[in-house]
């Protein structure tokens, strides 16, 4: 599975917009890029995958570059609740298996 | 989406004792995967577990250490063996969906003395 890269940490002010970037270089064709996040003391929670075109659903939106090699997750108006640490993973669909990375630690402040 | 239930929450053992964790969906799932969080770190993939074969487990995870039970659709086991005080962590267990969703219990959050 490729390896994604993400910055440590980020804040962002509550109502503003949360862009949080992943880098993916070595993605293969057939992986998909998948966020989950994990708010303290509480299991990975799933918000969006996608192959190649943007998605969007209620939680959030997923802007991948045309080359793949990156991606950007947004939350488009933060609040307190969505501090908690947010994954990006690549792999294969329907295998089931998360290789994790150290993520970013997402803090929204007031 | 899928409802996983853990057992227990949290436990405090004995080092060179064992606990066995459950997961149990509300759903049938073909596999469940176990996962690993120690203190401060991200998640590790432990083994994933289909029903009716053994399960398959990820660089430097044994069997002799996580033996794994997956008697069912709709249930599994991980049983943590001969503890140590570096095997204190949360075990998680993960099922996915036909929409290539994962779903996690709430992790049993395990200290070893």
């Amino acid at each position: 599975d490729a390896k994604t890269t993400q910055p440590t940490s980020m804040d962002c002010a509550e109502g503003r917009a949360a862009n949080l970037p992943c880098n993916h270089s070595t993605i293969s064709g057939n992986e998909y890029v998948y966020w989950y996040r994990q708010i303290h003391s509480q299991g990975p929670q799933y918000i969006i995958h996608g192959l190649k075109n943007n998605e969007t659903n209620e939680m959030a939106s997923l802007i991948i570059t045309e080359d793949r090699k990156s991606s950007t997750l947004i939350l488009p108006h933060a609040t307190l609740r969505d501090t908690a640490v947010y994954y990006c993973i690549v792999g294969s669909s329907n295998t089931g298996k998360l290789i994790f990375g150290q993520g970013t630690t997402l803090q929204v402040k007031p | 989406s899928a409802v996983i239930s853990q057992k227990p929450s949290r436990d405090i053992c004995q080092r060179g004792t064992s606990l066995t964790i459950q997961c149990q969906v509300d759903s049938q799932v073909t596999m469940m995967f176990w996962y690993r969080q120690q203190p401060g770190q991200s998640l590790t993939l432990i083994a994933t577990a289909n029903q009716g074969s053994e399960a398959t487990y990820e660089s430097g995870f044994v069997i002799d250490k996580f033996p794994i039970s997956r008697p069912n659709l709709t249930f599994s086991t991980l049983t943590v063996s001969n503890m140590s005080p570096e095997d204190s962590s949360i075990y998680l267990c993960s099922v996915e969906d036909n929409r290539d969703e994962a779903f996690f219990g709430q992790g049993t959050r395990l200290t070893v003395v």
